[in-house]
């Protein structure tokens, strides 16, 4: 199975603040992976998928980079509705399908 | 309005049957995969079964491998999880969720139901 270590594991920060939360797998994944954020209460909400594609009705200060094993999620302008639960996922055609462990974005 | 909205969840005794339903509106079921994904409480999310969109190809985890089965119907737009000797860790949120892609077999989840919560208890 394809381990996915994801980092920090909580992240605290201001409104305004660029942040970066990042996932690496422990083999290459090509560009197969996704972001969602969840909140209390709440299902997970797709972010990103294939790595750096925006999904639809996403604000743009959300992006995705990388390719292989290292991957990065980022805010540029931290708004208050994002703070929240995030999880990296990979979908690489090999099962089984693997989230990270989370991101909490807590309020600095 | 595109949804998926679950049902079946309760509370049973380690050994027991429980069986999860995941309705579908608002899109073209039937050209769609569909997965049900568990969140155990207080903790992070975990991949349980696939079911292609046309039902001939189903997955599952090494966790639930021969205790769950997913099947669907696309006449009711409907998928199900069948779960069979319940165990206390596999108490938790169970949320169906379905691939981002029409008639692809690996994606990411773009709609996702409310979810539904089993508890396993003596």
């Amino acid at each position: 199975d394809i381990q996915m270590t994801q980092s920090p594991s909580t992240l605290s920060a201001s409104v305004g603040d660029r942040v970066s939360i990042t996932c690496r797998t422990s083999q290459s994944i090509d560009s197969w992976l996704a972001w969602y954020q969840q909140k209390p209460g709440k299902a997970p909400k797709l972010l990103i998928y294939k790595a750096s594609s925006l999904q639809g009705g996403v604000p743009s200060r959300f992006s995705g980079s990388g390719s292989g094993t290292e991957f990065t999620l980022s805010i540029s302008s931290l708004q208050p509705d994002d703070f929240a639960t995030y999880y990296c996922q990979q979908y690489n055609s090999n099962y089984p399908w693997t989230f990270g462990q989370g991101t909490k974005v807590e309020i600095k | 309005q595109v949804q998926l909205v679950e049902s079946g969840g309760g509370v049973v005794q380690p050994g027991g049957s429980l069986k999860l339903s995941c309705a579908a509106s608002g899109f073209t079921f039937s050209s769609f995969a569909v997965n049900w994904v568990r969140q155990s409480p207080g903790k992070g999310l975990e991949w349980l079964a696939f079911i292609r969109f046309d039902g001939y190809t189903q997955k599952y985890a090494d966790s639930v491998k021969g205790r769950f089965t997913i099947s669907r119907d696309n006449s009711k737009n409907m998928v199900f999880l069948q779960m069979n000797s319940l165990r206390v860790e596999d108490s938790g949120i169970y949320f169906c969720a379905k691939d981002n892609t029409p008639r692809w077999d690996h994606d990411a989840f773009d709609i996702w139901g409310q979810g539904t919560v089993v508890s396993v208890s003596s």
